[in-house]
């Protein structure tokens, strides 16, 4: 079974902070994904990464970066964290074979106060 | 450009009745595919089936079944018997050929299954 991993189920952080949400999968996936998920909006897609150091923008990227080191791991930054960048999110992977379906983590909730 | 609905916002129904939820697509491609996945309340998207543009026919999996019709742009599941265990919020999904690195979401159906 794929297993992606996110570092932390609930975060809470003030205004300004630099924050990290860290996201490891372990099946070798070329693709990696994150979105955040807010009521009423479905899904928005924030960045996504081809492979190792590469990274696309997504729908809704201002505010955050993304960092892919290596393979496994993916990484969401917000560089100065806002009170409307409070929301759940979700990362995701995918093998970069013809349409595979995406595979998630439990997801982050994250509070900036 | 693509889109996905999901008409139906938020559903109730009592154990042990049938359910169905809609989602209907827009796409120029010809060659697409369509996703169901299920966010229970602890938050992660499970993946349920993908189906792909030249495969029409229905699918069933156990109290689980896929109306693909495309004569209506729409990929409707259905769940038998439901249980107080299906109760979640329910994605329908759609990739295009040329570009399946991106995944189009509705905004997903929140389904109560009442005791």
């Amino acid at each position: 079974d794929v297993k992606v991993t996110q570092s932390s189920r609930y975060l809470v952080k003030r205004t300004g902070e630099k924050v990290f949400l860290e996201c490891v999968q372990d099946m070798d996936h070329e693709n990696m994904f994150w979105y955040r998920q807010d009521p009423g909006l479905g899904l928005r897609l924030i960045y996504f990464s081809y492979d190792v150091k590469m990274k696309e923008k997504g729908d809704i990227p201002e505010g955050y970066s993304v960092s892919r080191e290596k393979k496994e791991r993916f990484s969401l930054i917000l560089e100065s964290a806002s009170t409307n960048q409070t929301s759940m999110y979700l990362c995701a992977s995918r093998r970069q074979v013809f349409n595979q379906p995406q595979h998630f983590g439990d997801g982050t909730r994250l509070s900036i106060l | 450009a693509q889109k996905v609905t999901q008409a139906q916002t938020e559903i109730s129904v009592v154990e042990k009745e049938d359910v169905t939820l809609d989602c209907v697509y827009e796409t120029r491609d010809t060659t697409y595919y369509l996703f169901w996945y299920k966010q229970p309340p602890s938050g992660e998207l499970v993946f349920l089936i993908r189906r792909n543009s030249f495969d029409e026919q229905n699918e069933i999996s156990g109290r689980y079944s896929w109306n693909f019709q495309k004569s209506t742009s729409s990929f409707n599941f259905t769940i038998t018997a439901s249980q107080v265990v299906d109760s979640a919020v329910y994605f329908c999904a759609l990739s295009e050929a040329n570009r399946d690195d991106k995944i189009i979401f509705g905004k997903g159906t929140r389904l109560h299954i009442l005791p």
